[in-house]
């Protein structure tokens, strides 16, 4: 399986943007990339995934760099409630397989 | 509920005892997985399930530990003679299964308290 590796943990002040990374230097051309998170006593949540272009949803944005390497999680105005471990995994088309790494903890300043 | 449902919420044992908890995905998903969590760590792969088979079981800590599905539908995770390292949140998730980068839906998991 194709590794990610993100910082153990990070913090960011309430209401302003928060970029979380990931590198994923072995990223195949099959390879999609997916963002979960898990907020305190709870079960994964997915945020979003890519596949080559930058994508946005009403969570986040993603933003994939143009050789695929890395990608950046961007919360666009962090609040409390976002205060999760964050998940970068990559997930090949085709197979079905699912695998977390450590993730980052972040945690936000009120 | 529309969401994966897994039973029972929370399980207490006696060392040696078997244990069967069981998983509810969403109708129609073919894809199943199955995580184990220790208290304060990452998500740990146990099994997937496409469909009824099994393509990947290398994440199972030992023999004691097995899955089935079903019907493409409910699966279960037994684990014969309990020791205290099983003890855990084991998470349940589904997805459609299409391949295509859709995203799994987690239950609110099982805690398996073994004493």
């Amino acid at each position: 399986d194709a590794k990610t590796t993100q910082p153990n943990s990070m913090e960011s002040n309430e209401e302003e943007p928060v970029h979380l990374p990931c590198n994923h230097s072995t990223i195949s051309g099959t390879d999609y990339i997916h963002w979960y998170r898990q907020l305190p006593s709870q079960g994964p949540e997915y945020v979003i995934h890519g596949l080559t272009s930058n994508v946005n949803n009403r969570m986040a944005s993603l933003a994939i760099a143009e050789d695929r390497k890395s990608s950046t999680l961007i919360l666009h105005r962090a609040t409390l409630r976002d205060a999760a471990v964050y998940y970068c995994i990559l997930k090949n088309f085709g197979n079905e397989k699912l695998t977390f790494g450590t993730g980052t903890r972040l945690t936000i300043i009120p | 509920g529309a969401g994966v449902s897994q039973s029972p919420s929370n399980k207490v044992t006696e060392k040696g005892k078997d244990v069967e908890l069981r998983c509810d995905p969403i109708s129609g998903h073919t894809a199943l997985y199955w995580y184990r969590q220790r208290l304060g760590q990452g998500l740990e792969f146990l099994i997937y399930f496409q469909g009824n088979s099994a393509p990947d079981k290398s994440g199972l800590p030992s023999d004691r530990f097995s899955a089935e599905r079903t019907g493409e539908s409910v699966s279960t995770l037994t684990i014969q003679r309990t020791q205290q390292e099983d003890s855990a949140v084991y998470l349940c998730a589904s997805s459609p299964g299409t391949g295509d980068g859709t995203e799994a839906f987690f239950g609110q998991g099982t805690r398996l308290t073994v004493v």
